[in-house]
């Protein structure tokens, strides 16, 4: 399947500090990508969606001014978490979809925790 | 946001027991995917289906896709070590770069 790349795997961030968290498909071009986040034991959770060029979905309840979705080329996304407080720690997983040629999976990043202290 | 059902929530089995897992919906989907993820990682793709009816292999695993578009099973034969992990269900309303609507999650477990 196609990779993609999610960076840092894991960050530890002070109260108050912003944290920005890359997502990269390495072998194909993504015109949409997704980031969730997962709390321990939980499903994933649909946080937006985002495809290249143009202002990010978010979910009911996602703060966008929190966390800020860019999407500036075909191959990377970003999130960054702004203010970052002690309930924002979790598990953040991109995904990212291709051009309509190839199948309608999904494929994830390898995920990101965030702990914030 | 809203979740497919998944059952059983988790499985505790011994090495070359067979499993088996289900995913229900109150709403259609016209994609189903089954994903494993395992501790600390993304998960990944085992299996897709894009039919209603469409039953698929991948090795030891088999989907399929209900006719009425409202769930799906997958049945894992002869578990080995390595199937250790969680276990999710995955909807898409249309076919293309479609939202992704995940199940509660079965995770499952192999007793020595």
């Amino acid at each position: 399947g196609a990779v993609v790349s999610q960076h840092p795997s894991w960050v530890i961030c002070k109260s108050g500090t912003s944290v920005k968290i890359e997502c990269r498909s390495l072998d194909f071009q993504a015109t949409t990508m997704f980031w969730y986040r997962q709390f321990p034991k939980q499903s994933l959770m649909l946080m937006a969606t985002s495809n290249e060029g143009s202002k990010a979905t978010y979910e009911q309840g996602v703060e966008k001014d929190k966390f800020l979705i860019n999407h500036a080329s075909l191959t990377l996304s970003t999130l960054t978490v702004t203010s970052a407080h002690p309930e924002d720690s979790s598990f953040y997983i991109c995904s990212a979809s291709g051009l309509q040629e190839l199948n309608t999976e999904a494929f994830f990043g390898q995920g990101t925790r965030l702990t914030v202290v | 946001g809203q979740q497919l059902n998944q059952s059983p929530q988790s499985m505790f089995i011994q090495e070359g027991e067979d499993v088996s897992m289900n995913c229900t919906s109150s709403s259609i989907f016209n994609t189903w995917l089954w994903y494993k993820q395992d501790p600390g990682e993304g998960p990944v793709l085992l299996i897709a289906l894009y039919k209603a009816g469409e039953l698929t292999s991948n090795g030891r695993l088999t989907a399929q896709f209900g006719i009425t578009r409202k769930d799906s099973f997958l049945n894992i034969s002869a578990s080995i070590p390595s199937d250790v992990g969680i276990y999710f269900c995955a909807g898409q309303v249309n076919f293309g770069n479609e939202k992704l609507t995940f199940g509660t999650g079965t995770r499952l477990t192999i007793i020595p």
